[in-house]
């Protein structure tokens, strides 16, 4: 079965400091993998994903992950934040081989910037 | 762009009514889904639909029902609602393509309460 875990309920950093949000998810195959955004009183909105190729993926608003199949890890990041990157931040996973299934989710991060 | 449209931003229904949440899409997607989010639970999937009359249950189908006449709408039906159905109710499509790799697009959501 798949499934996905951000391990940080809450991060907080300076604006103008780097971020990374962290995620792990555990598939049988290949995965797909997602982030998410969720600003307040929002539904989500699509940051960026991995599917094949370049372990480095660069995404909206300056986001980039980074996936590492060794450490089945896909971490969000960003080099300078700003305080309206202030959201919930979610990373979500598909296992590719199955088909028909759809996207797990993870529980959720949410991300403070302090100016 | 893409239009998610969830008919009810805010929704009061007293135990053991039927209610349905509806949602809209304008871009012709194939694939549409329901999640409810709960504060430290994240997303969790409650059905999803990849054809017009089709449908596939999520991670916690007990409770819900959907349909899909057409195309564009996917309707979520609480046939008895209980108070645990209190949540956030986010609607998504996708674009078809292999294997579910396309990037959800979500509604604002519904926010179901029900006493």
């Amino acid at each position: 079965a798949q499934s996905v875990a951000q391990p940080e309920d809450q991060v907080n950093v300076a604006e103008g400091n780097p971020l990374t949000v962290k995620c792990t998810y555990s598939v049988s195959g290949n995965p797909y993998l997602f982030w998410y955004v969720q600003y307040p009183n929002r539904g989500l909105q699509f940051l960026l994903k991995y599917i094949t190729g370049d372990n480095l993926v660069k995404g909206s608003y300056g986001f980039e992950a980074e996936f590492n199949k060794s450490q089945t890890s896909f971490h969000l990041k960003k080099p300078s934040a700003l305080v309206s990157d202030s959201a919930l931040y979610f990373c979500a996973v598909r296992d590719a081989p199955q088909a028909g299934t759809a996207l797990i989710f993870g529980k959720g991060t949410t991300l403070s910037v302090s100016s | 762009d893409v239009k998610v449209t969830q008919s009810s931003r805010y929704l009061v229904k007293r135990t053991g009514e039927k209610v349905f949440l509806e949602c809209v899409q304008d871009m012709d997607h194939e694939n549409m889904f329901w999640y409810r989010q709960d504060p430290g639970l994240g997303l969790r999937l409650i059905y999803f639909s990849y054809d017009v009359k089709m449908k596939e249950k999520g991670d916690i189908p007990e409770g819900y029902s959907v349909s899909r006449e057409k195309k564009e709408r996917f309707s979520l039906i609480l046939e008895s609602a209980s108070t645990n159905q209190t949540s956030m109710y986010l609607c998504a499509s996708s674009a078809p393509g292999t294997g579910f790799n396309s990037p959800l697009h979500f509604g604002n959501g519904t926010r179901l309460t029900v006493t």
